[in-house]
């Protein structure tokens, strides 16, 4: 399973934009990248996720690289409810996106001041 | 819609007993996975159900075991319980042919003492 590096913490300010950035020199050519984020005392949730072109959502935005070997996970404007562990994955094309095993590292804790 | 829920949220077992979680998935939803989240750690995954049979497994020992009912819903069995399988259980859910995105439900916090 190809690794993902992240930072430990990060900290933002209210209404600012956050990067979260994501190191995967190891990917392969089928791999999809995926973030996910976990409030305190609950699942993780899903964020976003992409293959080769940058991704916009209602939660967020996904830029990849040109190689591919490291992404960025973009919150518009951070609210103190985006605080919470966000989590860079890579899932193979085995089954499909959806179906394929998580492989969750120790991700990003997101600290949000007002 | 209800979203995945698992049941209990809670539970206390001492060493040596065996215990079952339970999962219902998102209305629709054909595709059923365990992971195991320590305190401080990432969740780790177990294994994965689609159409009543386990289709990929993780670094995990026999002593779990699933299941998946036709009506999607999976349970996680953990026989001769160790101090060391105390962690939050987490079950998501999936389209096989889904788009990409997995929802999990808030976990059930096993205490083996």
């Amino acid at each position: 399973d190809a690794k993902t590096t992240q930072p430990n913490s990060m900290e933002s300010n209210e209404e600012e934009p956050v990067h979260l950035p994501c190191n995967h020199s190891t990917i392969s050519g089928t791999d999809y990248i995926h973030w996910y984020r976990q409030l305190p005392s609950q699942g993780p949730e899903y964020v976003i996720h992409g293959l080769t072109s940058n991704v916009n959502n209602r939660m967020a935005s996904l830029a990849i690289a040109e190689d591919r070997k490291s992404s960025t996970l973009i919150l518009h404007r951070a609210t103190l409810r985006d605080a919470a562990v966000y989590y860079c994955i890579l899932t193979s094309g085995s089954y499909g996106g959806a179906t394929n095993k998580l492989i969750f590292g120790t991700g990003t804790l997101l600290a949000v001041q007002p | 819609d209800a979203g995945v829920t698992q049941s209990p949220t809670h539970l206390i077992k001492t060493r040596g007993q065996q215990v079952t979680l339970r999962c219902s998935p998102k209305s629709g939803h054909d595709t059923v996975s365990w992971y195991q989240q320590a305190l401080g750690q990432g969740p780790q995954f177990i294994f994965q159900y689609y159409e009543e049979e386990e289709r990929q497994r993780g670094n995990f020992p026999d002593r779990f075991s699933g299941h998946q009912f036709p009506n999607y819903s999976s349970e996680l069995n953990v026989n001769a319980l160790l101090l060391g399988d105390s962690a939050l259980y987490l079950c998501a859910s999936s389209l096989n042919e889904g788009r990409g995105e997995a929802f999990f439900g808030q976990g059930t916090r096993l205490t083996v003492v």
